[in-house]
């Protein structure tokens, strides 16, 4: 499973409020992506990071920021969740073979 | 903005039959390109990898890639009713990031 932790794996927050998703991986790979997926859609790329303190925005970033202040962890924040932000989260790494893997996902729901 | 193209399906083959599953892509410098399975409520598993032209085979699966033609095809050979979930095509573009089409549901009916 590449090693690939999200947290929480369902959250349920209220319009307005900050919400951050965390993705735990351990093995020490370079690059790590937060997608959203949603009917429709498919899975559309929000940030990415190609080292730590290095990030850079995906198709659809406003609403979003992440940081990465150490290798193994990848944090998304939604600054002030909007109905719109409801979605399924996926956090992914990059492997040296240029291959993603993606993590459980996290089911974010805002009333 | 790279674009992934499929057709959202669903596809509906018999037990047994050969499924095939179609992208187009937008980026001809585009050079990975990947197969990933989906079942519902579960993250996308990376079924198949492609970067030459031509066919790659894995037991039951043939990826197919045209760089020409910007197409990318799987085949699924004996399809199950296990093999019924969504199937999502990715290209690997600029800074190692990945873009996905919506994906292309497959229903394998017994």
């Amino acid at each position: 499973d590449a090693g690939i932790t999200q947290s929480p794996r369902h959250k349920v927050t209220e319009t307005g409020t900050p919400v951050t998703l965390r993705c735990h991986q351990t093995e020490n790979h370079r690059y790590m992506y937060w997608y959203r997926q949603d009917p429709g859609h498919g899975l559309r790329l929000i940030h990415y990071s190609y080292g730590v303190k290095d990030t850079d925005k995906g198709e659809v970033s406003d609403g979003y920021s992440v940081s990465r202040s150490k290798t193994e962890d990848f944090l998304l924040t939604l600054e002030s969740a909007t109905s719109s932000q409801t979605s399924v989260y996926f956090c992914a790494i990059g492997t040296a073979k240029l291959e993603a893997f993606f993590g459980q996902g996290t089911r974010l729901t805002v009333v | 903005q790279k674009e992934v193209e499929q057709n959202s399906g669903p596809l509906s083959v018999p037990e047994g039959a050969i499924a095939s599953l179609n992208c187009t892509y937008s980026d001809r410098g585009s050079q990975s390109f990947f197969w990933y399975r989906q079942y519902s409520g579960k993250s996308p598993e990376l079924i198949m990898s492609i970067y030459s032209n031509g066919d790659k085979e894995d037991g039951r699966f043939t990826a197919q890639l045209n760089k020409a033609s910007q197409y990318v095809s799987l085949l699924i050979r004996d399809s199950q009713p296990s093999d019924s979930a969504t199937y999502l095509c990715a290209v690997n573009g600029d800074f190692n990031k990945f873009y996905f089409g919506s994906g292309t549901k497959l229903n394998v009916k017994p």
